[in-house]
């Protein structure tokens, strides 16, 4: 079965770095990859998936990810961050069998400080 | 919030009682899903719909039933509350399995 693991429960970062989310994924065959955000009371919303091609996929509000399949990674990342960007996020795989269900991560607190 | 809608928005109810938690889409999309979301376990899938009266079990299934007479809705039924089943309840839909989801605003449930 697929899986994905965000090893951090929260990140730290000041506002105007670069940040970078962790995800590494667990998948037979070759995987799609999501990243989704989650706003204070709101649903999830898609920022970027990796389906096949150019390993750094662009995405929203200035945001990329980087899939390494010699490290099975799938690193989120944004050259500077805004304090707005402070949201928790999650990384997600689809089982590309069956009915293709989808795993998500159990999500990183990612905190930008001013 | 590309279309779709959820009702209640929020529940308070008694342990023991039935609840039925409405996803609705205006998008058209095939595939719909229920999700609970619970701080240190992220979203976990409750059922799924592929098609019209097409559904299955996900990972956290137990205590709940779904129904799915029509595209635009999916209902999230818990037959008997339980106070484990507090949480916060998040519809998706897509338009095919495993490609991008789009999020319902969410209902806060909390069985007392």
């Amino acid at each position: 079965a697929q899986s994905v693991a965000q090893p951090e429960d929260q990140v730290n970062v000041a506002e105007g770095n670069p940040l970078t989310v962790k995800c590494t994924y667990s998948v037979s065959g070759n995987p799609y990859l999501f990243w989704y955000v989650q706003y204070p009371n709101r649903g999830l919303q898609f920022l970027l998936k990796y389906i096949t091609g150019d390993n750094l996929v662009k995405g929203s509000y200035g945001f990329e990810a980087e899939f390494n399949k010699s490290q099975t990674s799938f690193h989120l990342k944004k050259p500077s961050a805004l304090v707005s960007d402070s949201a928790l996020y999650f990384c997600a795989v689809p089982d590309l069998g069956g009915y293709q269900k989808v795993t998500f991560g159990i999500g990183t607190k990612l905190q930008v400080i001013p | 919030d590309a279309g779709i809608t959820q009702s209640p928005r929020h529940k308070v109810t008694e342990t023991g009682t039935p609840v039925t938690l409405r996803c609705h889409q205006t998008e058209n999309h095939r595939y719909m899903y229920w999700y609970r979301q619970d701080p240190g376990h992220g979203l976990r899938l409750i059922h799924y719909s592929y098609g019209v009266k097409d559904t299955d079990k996900g990972e956290v299934s137990d205590g709940y039933s779904v129904s799915r007479s029509k595209t635009e809705d999916f209902l999230l039924t818990l037959e008997s509350a339980t106070s484990s089943q507090t949480s916060v309840y998040f519809c998706a839909i897509s338009q095919r399995g495993g490609d991008t989801q789009y999020f319902g605003p969410g209902t806060r449930l909390t069985v007392l």
